[in-house]
C-alpha cells in the first residue's frame, strides 16, 4: 500500500543553518505530495504542497520538490530561525485512496 | 475565525468511564476525521466521514465510536477507556475527501486515562 517514510528526529540546529529533512513514498501512480507543520501546543498546518512531478512547493522560506525518479520529497530552507522549531509531517494522497497518509514526523529544534 | 474547534482540550478519565469528544467546523467543509497522535507513532487515523451520513474506519478504531451529526459536527466516543487510549487526539475536515484539498486541524484534546 501506500506509505510515506521520513528521517528519524530529532534535528537540533543552530540558527542560520541549512535544514533538510528527508521523506520518500511508496504509491502507484502520481501521488499528491505534502508537507504540514506541528508547532508546540497546536494542531498540524499545511506548510507547502505539490501535485505533479517536477513541481516545487514553497512557503515561508521552505522548498520541497517532486521527484518521480528518486519518489522523494525533500523538505529544505535556507537559514532556519528559532521559530522554526516544530514537528514536520510528510503526507500523501493518492487518488482513489480517501485520506492522507502521513509519514511519522520529524522533530525540529532550533537553538540560538 | 474559528476553523476547526476541539472541546474539551484536556480530560482526565479512570479506566472503564466513557466520554465524547466534540468537533465542529464552520468552513462548509464535506469530510472530517479523527485522528491520535503518540510519541514515535505520528498521527493514526481512527475513523473519518468522507460526506455527510456516511462514516468508515481508519486505521486504529476499536475501542472508539463516531458520529456524524450533521455536517459541520463529528463526534468521537470511547465506550470503556482504557489507559492505552491515553493520547492527543485531533479531529480534521476537508473540503473532499477524495481529492488532494488541505486538511484543516483543530488543537488537538489531550487525555489522559488512569
Amino acid at each position: 500500500g501506500n506509505s510515506v517514510t521520513q528521517m528519524e528526529g530529532p534535528v537540533t540546529l543552530s540558527e542560520e543553518a541549512f535544514l533538510t529533512i528527508n521523506c520518500t513514498y511508496t504509491a502507484t501512480g502520481y501521488p499528491s505530495l505534502f508537507w504540514y507543520v506541528q508547532y508546540p501546543g497546536e494542531g498540524l498546518q499545511l506548510l507547502l504542497k505539490a501535485t505533479k512531478a517536477d513541481d516545487k512547493g514553497s512557503n515561508k522560506g521552505f522548498e520541497a520538490t517532486y521527484r518521480k525518479e528518486t519518489t522523494s520529497f525533500h523538505l529544505e530552507k535556507g537559514s532556519v530561525q528559532v521559530s522554526d522549531s516544530a514537528v514536520y509531517f510528510c503526507a500523501l494522497y493518492h487518488r482513489g485512496n480517501t485520506p492522507l497518509v502521513f509519514g511519522k514526523g520529524t522533530r525540529l529544534s532550533v537553538i540560538a | 475565525n474559528a476553523g476547526v474547534t476541539q472541546t474539551p482540550k484536556f480530560q482526565v478519565l479512570k479506566t472503564g468511564q466513557s466520554m465524547t469528544l466534540q468537533c465542529a467546523q464552520d468552513m462548509n467543509h464535506n469530510s472530517m476525521y479523527w485522528y491520535r497522535q503518540d510519541p514515535g507513532m505520528g498521527l493514526r487515523l481512527i475513523y473519518y466521514s468522507a460526506s455527510e451520513g456516511t462514516t468508515d474506519k481508519g486505521e486504529v478504531p476499536n475501542g472508539y465510536n463516531v458520529s456524524r451529526l450533521n455536517k459541520r459536527e463529528f463526534s468521537l466516543r470511547l465506550e470503556s477507556a482504557a489507559p492505552s487510549q491515553t493520547s492527543v487526539y485531533f479531529c480534521a475536515s476537508s473540503e473532499s475527501g477524495t481529492s488532494d484539498q488541505p486538511q484543516h486541524f483543530g488543537d488537538g484534546t489531550r487525555l489522559s486515562i488512569l
